[in-house]
């Protein structure tokens, strides 16, 4: 009863490094999610995708990358990090079988430090 | 614009007070949900309820009620006798059609702590 696990938890990285999330879920959505939550600010949607092999930008997608190779996975990566992207990120997946009607599912978050 | 304001940044209360969390939200749709999200101390996000715009019947889940008024685009939240179990930062949320696909869009939220 996995639901959306996102890898790692936490991580501490220095500028210019790279690294990627990991987000799995095994309910066989087609939507899934990266936000990223700031304080004061909620969560903002950083990209997106609506379907295996498809990826779209969200509000704030500048300095990430994504890919959905595979249905139940989406990762998301930081080819060169900045402090401004300390934050947590959290992976969300949902079924929409129509316009509208999806309820999004969480992981449980990823705290990304970069000093 | 597709927006959601949520009007308290922070509110605290004594245990066993009732406590309202206003959110207010804007968009172009004619069809759209709304949610509510819990984020207790421990960073998950619980998901509370979804209420679709044609249904502007109150809901009331225990200690929990929803009041949805589609005249002033309103989604308040409140917590009857209220617990300390209670406090944790609060998200209302819209989903929104934003470039053909949905979205959703969150307020920044409202932290709410309730003291013994």
């Amino acid at each position: 009863n996995a639901g959306v696990t996102q890898t790692p938890k936490f991580r501490v990285l220095k500028t210019g490094q790279s690294m990627t999330l990991l987000c799995a879920q095994d309910m066989n959505h087609e939507y899934m999610y990266w936000y990223r939550q700031d304080p004061g600010m909620g969560l903002r949607l950083i990209h997106y995708s609506v379907g295996e092999g498809t990826t779209a930008k969200g509000e704030v997608p500048d300095g990430y990358n994504v890919s959905r190779l595979k249905k139940q996975n989406f990762l998301l990566g930081l080819e060169s990090a900045a402090p401004s992207q300390t934050s947590v990120y959290f992976c969300a997946s949902s079924y929409q079988a129509e316009r509208g009607s999806g309820e999004l599912f969480f992981g449980e978050g990823s705290r990304l430090t970069v000093l | 614009a597709q927006k959601v304001t949520q009007v308290q940044t922070e509110i605290s209360v004594v245990e066993k007070e009732d406590v309202t969390l206003d959110c207010v939200y804007e968009t172009r749709d004619t069809t759209y949900y709304l949610f509510w999200y819990k984020q207790p101390p421990s960073g998950e996000l619980v998901f509370l309820i979804r209420r679709n715009s044609f249904d502007e019947q109150n809901e009331i889940s225990g200690r929990y009620s929803w009041n949805f008024q589609k005249s002033t685009s309103s989604f308040n939240f409140t917590i009857t006798a209220s617990q300390v179990v209670d406090s944790a930062v609060y998200f209302c949320a819209l989903l929104a059609s934003v470039g053909g696909y949905n979205k959703l869009i969150f307020g920044a939220g409202t932290r709410l702590a309730v003291h013994p």
